[in-house]
This record gives C-alpha cells, sequence and structure tokens, in this order.
C-alpha cells in the first residue's frame, strides 16, 4: 500500500544545530507540503513543492528550507535551530490537478530544541 | 494568517448524540475539506466539498458549504467515543495549497 512517513519521530537537539527531517511518499504524487503544528495556531504552511526541482516559500518559512530532488521525498532543514522552532512538524502529499484533492500526512515529527 | 476559523474551540457529548462543528474563511475558495486528527497522530482526510456544492454525505458525516456567508459546517450523527478526535476545516484559495483552521475538540462520553 502506498504511504507517506516521517523519521525521525522524535527529535531533542540543541539551539544553533542544523537538523534534517525526512519526508518520504510512495503515492507518486507531485505535490508535498510541509506543515508546523503548535496549539492555538493549527498547521502552518511552511514549505511546498509542485514538483521535482520546485519549491515554495509558505506563511511560515524563515528558518526552514526544503529541496525536491526527486517525486519521492521532500526533507526539510532547520539551518540553524531555535527554541521557536519547537513544534510538531507533519508532511503530506497530494495529486495535481483542477478543483483540488485530498492530502495524506504522515505520522509527524516531534522535534524539541533546547 | 488563518483562514479558517472553527467554531466551537471544543464539543463535548455523549454517545449517540449529533456533533455540529462549524468553520467560517475570509477569501473565495476552489473547495473546501474537513480532516480529523487523533490524538498524536497525523490527520485524516474526512470529506471534500467544492465551491458549487451545497451538501454532501459520507456515512455519518454530512458537511455543508454556504459560499455568500463563506461558512461551513461538518454534521456526525450518532457519534461514538472513536470518534472523539480534533477535527479540522482547509481550504483551497488557490492552486492546491490548503489552509488550515485551528480546529474543534470533540469529546464523545460512552
Amino acid at each position: 500500500d502506498a504511504e507517506i512517513t516521517q523519521s525521525p519521530r522524535h527529535k531533542i537537539t540543541e539551539t544553533g544545530r542544523q537538523v534534517t527531517l525526512a519526508c518520504h511518499q510512495t503515492w507518486n504524487h507531485n505535490n508535498m507540503f510541509w506543515y508546523r503544528q503548535d496549539l492555538g495556531h493549527g498547521l502552518r504552511l511552511i514549505h511546498y513543492s509542485y514538483g521535482v526541482q520546485d519549491t515554495n516559500k509558505g506563511e511560515v518559512s524563515d528558518g526552514y528550507s526544503v529541496s525536491r530532488s526527486n517525486t519521492e521525498d521532500l526533507p526539510l532543514t532547520l539551518e540553524s535551530a531555535a527554541s521557536s522552532q519547537t513544534s510538531v512538524y507533519f508532511c503530506a502529499s497530494s495529486a495535481t490537478g483542477t478543483g483540488g484533492y485530498e492530502q495524506y500526512f504522515g505520522p509527524g515529527t516531534r522535534l524539541t530544541v533546547t | 494568517s488563518q483562514q479558517g476559523e472553527e467554531d466551537p474551540q471544543a464539543l463535548s457529548i455523549q454517545e449517540g448524540e449529533n456533533a455540529t462543528m462549524n468553520c467560517s474563511y475570509k477569501t473565495s475558495i476552489n473547495n473546501l475539506q474537513w480532516y480529523r486528527q487523533n490524538s498524536g497522530r497525523g490527520l485524516v482526510h474526512l470529506i471534500l466539498i467544492r465551491s458549487n456544492e451545497r451538501e454532501k454525505h459520507s456515512g455519518r458525516l454530512r458537511v455543508t458549504l454556504d459560499t455568500s456567508k463563506k461558512s461551513s459546517s461538518l454534521l456526525i450523527t450518532a457519534s461514538r467515543a472513536a470518534d472523539t478526535a480534533s477535527y479540522f476545516c482547509a481550504t483551497d484559495p488557490s492552486t492546491d495549497k490548503l489552509i488550515f483552521g485551528t480546529g474543534t475538540r470533540l469529546q464523545v462520553f460512552p
């Protein structure tokens, strides 16, 4: 069965370190998204990609970067982790087309920056 | 900025009762979707309603959309303890990108 996975599931890191969160999907979806979820804010879009070599900034992109070298993966990098980036991170993917498609979510990565 | 806002923020009901959650949004949309999130898990898609639709059903779920009022409602009929979760609306104002609301926490007591 197709799926979307994230790793690690839990990560503790120190302020200033570079951290990369992995996202891998086997749906063969063109669209991939990264969100962060914090209490009181719901899900906020960090970065998204509509295909290989395409990346776009979302609502809260400062301090984050992504790259898309293949269809399956969209790693999220925190260049220099800050305590404000402590959060739960979700990756999602969807098909492309007019009218919209549902997004499939990964299980999340809980990141703590100390 | 949040596009959708759910109301109420929290809802507690007994098994067998109906649960209604509302979502308001700000700009025109292509479609509106509802998702469920169980504690500590990723979101799961429930239903999608397009801007030219007014009502949609899926099992015990009924979704309505009023584009003139920029609002939607999710009705869960005959609720079960397993329906306990957070529910989010998400709007698609452009090009496959979703904007999520802050969610409604539903607690269903056995």
